[in-house]
């Protein structure tokens, strides 16, 4: 089983929709957890932090549930530009390690 | 501020031919990390240095050495590549502190090896 598992999609959602992805992780020492984006060809980027409260940034909310060890990403009102693959990132405190999931892909329609 | 860089951008291998991948990063920060990316398979760590003049191995170390030869450089070596070595490699440098985190990425060296 790998440590962190994510469906790899693709979403094919129309502009303006809300989109969900999901992720859960075996390892319940993980201590951090993120959302990355990666386009096509391109490096991943640290979207966002994911925080025991939740936390939002504009379009994007994130949640964690420790008890279940899962964590999601909701994006609402999808546009083109947010078409690309979202990566889910924990971490472990030893060694400060980052694992991640095999990503979710993305496409948004017009 | 140039974030992460790597070099080279791509490279063509023989088998059993070596070289080296050279990652820089001008943020001061303590931890730097190489990963492997395969199609299907996600980021892979192979080897990550938590401070300067440490090194550990990753998920997929054999095959592969580093060295940090200082706090802003870690490179990456194959000493006899392989063909299951062509894959996309990743740099990355990290700091933490109370919650706060930097994390950036390279933008990858493409290598492949015939």
């Amino acid at each position: 089983r790998k440590e962190v598992e994510q469906d790899p999609g693709p979403f094919n959602v129309p502009e303006g929709a809300t989109v969900a992805f999901n992720c859960t992780y075996s390892n319940s020492a993980s201590q951090s957890f993120f959302w990355y984006r990666q386009d096509c060809r391109k490096e991943p980027k640290l979207l966002m932090s994911v925080y025991s409260s939740g936390n939002e940034d504009g379009r994007f909310t994130a949640q964690l549930n420790r008890a279940s060890q899962y964590i999601s990403l909701l994006i609402r009102d999808s546009k083109l530009s947010d078409s690309a693959t979202y990566l889910c990132v924990v971490r472990t405190n030893a060694g400060n390690m980052l694992t991640f999931g095999g990503g979710t892909r993305l496409m948004v329609k017009p | 501020n140039a974030g992460v860089t790597q070099t080279p951008k791509f490279q063509v291998l023989k088998t059993g031919q070596s070289m080296t991948l050279q990652c820089a990063q001008d943020m001061n920060h303590n931890s730097m990390y190489w990963y492997r990316q395969d199609p299907g398979m996600g980021l892979r760590l192979i080897y990550y240095s938590a401070s300067e003049g440490t090194t550990d191995k990753g998920e997929v170390p054999n095959g592969y050495n580093v060295s940090r030869l200082n706090k802003r450089e870690f490179s990456l070596r194959l000493e006899s590549a392989a063909p299951s070595q062509t894959s996309v490699y990743f740099c990355a440098s990290i700091w933490t502190s109370g919650g706060d985190d930097e994390q950036y990425f390279g933008p990858g060296t493409r290598l492949t090896v015939t």
